[in-house]
Parts: structure tokens; sequence; C-alpha cells
């Protein structure tokens, strides 16, 4: 019973490719987030979605597009895939907006 | 604009010694403060946070840490380190919604 789950765990993809990271939470939080890590370990908030409202975009090129179905899913479609897009991208979710989060394993993209 | 700072990347200490691992932060507001850890190939866990009220907060696995507003620093401690506790922390504050992570430090306790 993972609190928080995403799929894949490892995504080995080419350049210009377009390739989807799912994210689910059993917790029954409102609100969801996507964060990148990169290889030196700096971790990078990207969005943050309250009860499947966008309520934050920080300056990520328009290639990534999340989408949140309904409130336990933020699934991260990322199109274009370029090298610097290799990373380790976490989910995580909160109660409420600004609570202690709780996060996914991540999914280690590489692109080739 | 907020950010969080954690002046040491690594911090080695000896099993059974006390350690710090310090964090200071720059907001205008009010900010909930956090502390994460990260084991190898793991995504991040909650250790502990302040909200309000006492300036010194007890988390996990013995962790604790103290609330300095004058001094706008949130330093995590352990009265005595064990090797488990070797990895990632990062310090982390949200305000009016916003959440910002330091850039981490590597916690390093040699038996």
């Amino acid at each position: 019973d993972t609190a928080v789950s995403q799929t894949p765990k490892y995504l080995v993809t080419q350049m210009g490719n377009d390739k989807s990271i799912k994210c689910e939470q059993n917790l029954g939080h409102d609100t969801m987030y996507w964060y990148k890590q990169d290889s030196k370990k700096f971790l990078k908030i990207m969005f943050s979605y309250n009860n499947k409202e966008l309520i934050i975009n920080e300056t990520v090129p328009n290639r990534f597009s999340p989408k949140s179905p309904d409130k336990a899913h933020l699934n991260l479609h990322i199109n274009s895939l370029e090298l610097g897009d290799s990373a380790v991208y976490f989910c995580a979710s909160s109660q409420v907006n600004g609570n202690e989060q709780f996060f996914g394993p991540g999914t280690r993209l590489t692109v080739l | 604009a907020q950010s969080v700072a954690q002046p040491e990347d690594q911090v080695n200490v000896a099993e059974g010694n006390p350690l710090t691992v310090k964090c200071t932060y720059s907001v205008s507001g009010n900010p909930y403060l956090f502390w994460y850890v990260q084991y190898p190939n793991r995504g991040l866990q909650f250790l502990l946070k302040y909200i309000t009220g006492d300036n010194l907060v007890k988390g996990s696995y013995g962790f604790e840490a103290e609330f300095n507003k004058s001094q706008t620093s949130f330093h995590l401690k352990k009265p005595s380190a064990l090797v488990s506790d070797s990895a990632l922390y990062f310090c982390a504050l949200t305000n009016a919604g916003k959440s910002t992570f330091g850039d981490g430090t590597t916690l390093t306790v040699k038996p």
C-alpha cells in the first residue's frame, strides 16, 4: 500500500521523443507536486496542483505539461525530449498546500 | 523572493557524537520550515516541521531542530549520531503556498 507511487521507475529514451510519467497518491491529499532533481542532487519544484487545479508553474519549458485527471493523480508529459531533461523526477503530495510533503520513489529519466 | 541556504555541502561526524546540519532562510512573512532526508536512490522523507509555538521541534529518528527567528535559522540536530543517519538532508520552507528547498547537505557518520 504505497502512499505515493510513480511509474515507470526508469525511463531511457532518445532525443526528440515524447514520454509520460505517472503519479498516484492514496493518501487522500489535496495537493500534488512535480520536482526535478539534477545530477548534483539539487531539487527544484516544477508544478503544484491543488484539487486538480494548477497553482504553481515554475519556469519550466512548455514541453513539460502536467495533467491531473483527478486529485489522486498527477501525470507529467514531456514533448521533444532533450539531453538536459535527464534527471530524476519526483512526485509528491501534501494534505493541503504548505504542509509536509510525501514523496514518491522517483523516476530516473535518461535521454540519449 | 524566498530562499533557503544550507552553507555546508558536507558534514562529517563520528558515530556517537552530536551532529548539526545548518539551515538559514530568507522570506517575507512567517514560513513553515521543514527538514527532509533522502537515502540513496529513494525519495525524500519528512523528518520534522516548525509552524508555530515552541522553538525546539522534535521529529523522527531522534532528530530535532531549533527555530531562531532573529537569526532566520532552522538548524537540524541530533545528540548522538548513528552510521545509519548518513544521507542527504534538505531544509525547506513554504510561504504563501510556494515551497523552496535548500541545495542539500550530505551527512556522513563514520564508525
